[in-house]
């Protein structure tokens, strides 16, 4: 099993170009988010999907968009990139839990820069 | 509100000698905690939960809900411990819980 995967490794965007940060997961889970993560700033949630068909904003949604195209996969867009948006992005999966916490799973990571 | 909070950025230990990565947060609920590691150039990993008050690679940490903490603990550091460690907490949901991250503690362990 791969786990969670996630492509591009690297990208270097210039304000105001678009893109879309791709992220699959092969353990069947339902629930699946998107993080990023800044010095000093820890993880801050970005989007997450309880499972296939919903999405649902986190702390800092804006400026990003999220499709949860099947239950493997779940993608983020940047529709017009900026500076600020510079930033590792993580993808994580785990079993849907409202109740209980189950433990996330992260990808690799996507490392952006924004010029 | 939720909020978890690791007063220190850095820390550096000697090989050898005890750490404690500090933890507290803030819940009014009936908190579920958890310490997820990064090691270089690898993913976030789940490191321990207290409900399972298991010991992993030698680190421990107990949930004070007098103190609301929860803090990591081992008690010899290995140069391999060297990592950012995060504390995060589970906030139950009507559709999904989330976890809320603290913003990091970079462990140096030198030899």
């Amino acid at each position: 099993n791969a786990g969670v995967t996630q492509t591009p490794k690297f990208q270097v965007l210039k304000t105001g170009q678009s893109m879309t940060l791709q992220c699959a997961q092969d353990m069947n889970h339902n629930s699946m988010y998107w993080y990023r993560q800044d010095p000093g700033m820890g993880l801050r949630l970005i989007y997450y999907s309880a499972s296939e068909g919903t999405t649902d904003k986190g702390e800092v949604p804006n400026g990003y968009n999220v499709s949860r195209l099947n239950k493997r996969e779940f993608s983020l867009r940047l529709e017009s990139a900026a500076p600020s948006q510079t930033s590792v992005y993580f993808c994580a999966s785990s079993e849907a839990g409202d109740k209980v916490s189950y433990e996330q799973y992260f990808g690799p990571g996507t490392r952006l820069t924004v010029t | 509100a939720q909020r978890v909070t690791q007063p220190e950025k850095l820390l550096s230990v000697f090989k050898g000698a005890p750490v404690e990565l500090k933890c507290n947060y803030s819940y009014s609920g009936s908190p579920e905690l958890f310490w997820y590691v990064q090691y270089s150039r690898q993913r976030l990993q789940l490191l321990l939960r207290h409900i399972s008050r298991e010991s992993i690679k030698g680190f421990t940490a107990d949930l004070n809900k007098g103190e609301t903490s929860f803090h990591l603990k081992k008690p010899f550091a290995q140069e391999e411990d060297s990592a950012m460690y995060y504390c995060a907490l589970f906030r139950r949901g009507s559709t999904l819980g989330r976890l809320y991250f603290g913003r990091g503690t970079q462990l140096t362990v030198w030899p």
